[in-house]
């Protein structure tokens, strides 16, 4: 069975304050793992997808990272309007298999 | 390109009622997924369909549950006699499946219900 586990569950950065959020997981195989950002009473938001370990993509103050056995997610200098639920997400690469398995989400505050 | 809508945002019901959600998906995307979400957890597959065709339920999907998808194109989503457990957000995707890797799904804001 597919899992995911973010860390840490909630985190609050001083304005300019830059630091990682974690997401581990295990697949069987994987087909990519995605982070999408929550805003609450939203839906989620697409931000990147990662499918090989190594990769790296990056848009604005955010960096995403993989590894074979995790992800990283860094924002450098963040804003408050970087305040969010970030979540992760495992695609298997099993046959006919297109869900995705999430974890519990890193709620993230920046406080000004 | 709206994105993905859903139809109502907000749902008030009573217990043992039957509510019915719709998702009309990004145009000309062919797959369409269910997920619920309680508080403090992320989105929990429930269903997906390629075109009209219903391919994946999960096991949390029970027998009060069902989705239908006629002609390839909106989505229902319909809860029978409702129970308090099943207040949640009810989160709809669509993907385009353009090839065996690429699959990207993008969801719409979601309908909250709460069951009282």
């Amino acid at each position: 069975e597919d899992q995911v586990t973010q860390s840490p569950e909630a985190l609050r950065l001083q304005e300019g304050e830059s630091s990682s959020l974690n997401c581990s997981y295990t697949v069987s195989g994987l087909r990519g793992l995605f982070w999408y950002r929550q805003d609450p009473g939203k839906g989620p938001e697409f931000l990147f997808t990662l499918y090989s370990a190594g990769e790296e993509k990056e848009k604005e103050r955010l960096k995403a990272t993989l590894t074979k056995k995790e992800s990283f997610l860094h924002i450098t200098a963040p804003k408050p309007e970087d305040s969010a639920t970030y979540l992760c997400a495992v695609q298997n690469l099993g046959a006919g298999s297109y869900q995705l398995t999430f974890g519990k989400g890193t709620k993230l505050s920046v406080i000004p | 390109d709206t994105g993905v809508s859903q139809d109502p945002r907000h749902k008030i019901t009573k217990r043992g009622q039957n509510v019915t959600f719709r998702c009309d998906p990004i145009s000309e995307h062919n797959r369409l997924y269910w997920y619920r979400q309680t508080l403090g957890q992320g989105p929990e597959f429930l269903t997906y369909f390629q075109n009209e065709a219903q391919l994946e339920k999960s096991r949390l999907l029970s027998d009060r549950f069902s989705a239908e998808r006629p002609k390839g194109s909106f989505s229902t989503l319909e809860i029978q006699r409702t129970e308090q457990g099943d207040s949640a957000m009810y989160l709809c995707a669509s993907s385009s499946s353009t090839g065996f890797w690429l699959e990207t799904q993008y969801f719409g804001p979601g309908t909250r219900l709460l069951v009282l």
